[in-house]
């Protein structure tokens, strides 16, 4: 069935400098791709999507990039700050309208 | 009170008891959800309603029982559970079940099953 892939599961980089997580889909169908950060002891929340019909979207620091050729699209937050460090989920959306994730990655801005 | 709100945010329970997990959203949403997450994996989807309809079991052990009396309020009845279900059990809602956007979550019940 489909699955989504997510790598890394960890990520640490240095405050300041820049953060990419990936994912990719296996369904060729899937045509909605959210992007949630789930703080520690908190609730998942979206902070990005993108849509089929879009190759980037930006948001401040924060990008998407879907190439639909490769079934793979990105995450990509500049001038990280304490306040970024969170687990990431990536999810595609299937023809069945259901969301399947991404393991998650959790992301360690270092001082 | 706004949002998603799930009670209790804490549960021990023995295999042989029977407890519930509730959930309740003021988002004027149609669809809801209840997701199991276990560290390290990906949300498993477990049940969907959509317009208190249930609309998806995604092979869910029995002794996992939803129910949406309304819209608003979504239940987990939980009885005779193994240790393998202590997880974080997340509910979230969205405008429709057939919808692409955002799912809003609920801070999630921490289950431990002794």
């Amino acid at each position: 069935g489909e699955n989504v892939e997510q790598h890394p599961s960890t990520l640490s980089v240095q405050e300041g400098d820049s953060a990419v997580i990936k994912c990719t889909y296996s369904d060729s169908a899937s045509n909605y791709f959210p992007w949630y950060k789930q703080e520690l002891g908190k609730r998942p929340q979206l902070i990005i999507d993108i849509r089929s019909n879009v190759g980037e979207k930006k948001d401040q620091r924060i990008a998407v990039t879907l190439n639909k050729t490769a079934k793979h699209f990105s995450l990509h937050i500049t001038e990280t700050q304490p306040e970024d460090s969170a687990v990431y989920f990536c999810a595609s959306m299937d023809s069945n309208y259901q969301l399947i994730w991404g393991a998650g990655t959790k992301l360690i801005i270092k001082p | 009170e706004t949002g998603v709100t799930q009670t209790p945010r804490h549960l021990v329970m023995g295999m042989t008891n029977k407890k519930s997990l509730k959930c309740e959203q003021h988002l004027g949403h149609n669809a809801m959800y209840w997701y199991k997450q276990s560290a390290k994996k990906p949300l498993e989807l477990m049940f969907v309603y959509n317009f208190k309809e249930q609309t998806e079991n995604n092979s869910v052990p029995s002794r996992f029982s939803p129910e949406c009396p309304n819209s608003s309020h979504l239940f987990l009845h939980l009885h005779t559970l193994q240790p393998e279900d202590s997880a974080l059990y997340l509910c979230a809602s969205s405008q429709g079940a057939e919808y692409t956007g955002e799912l809003f979550f609920g801070e999630g019940s921490r289950l431990t099953v002794l």
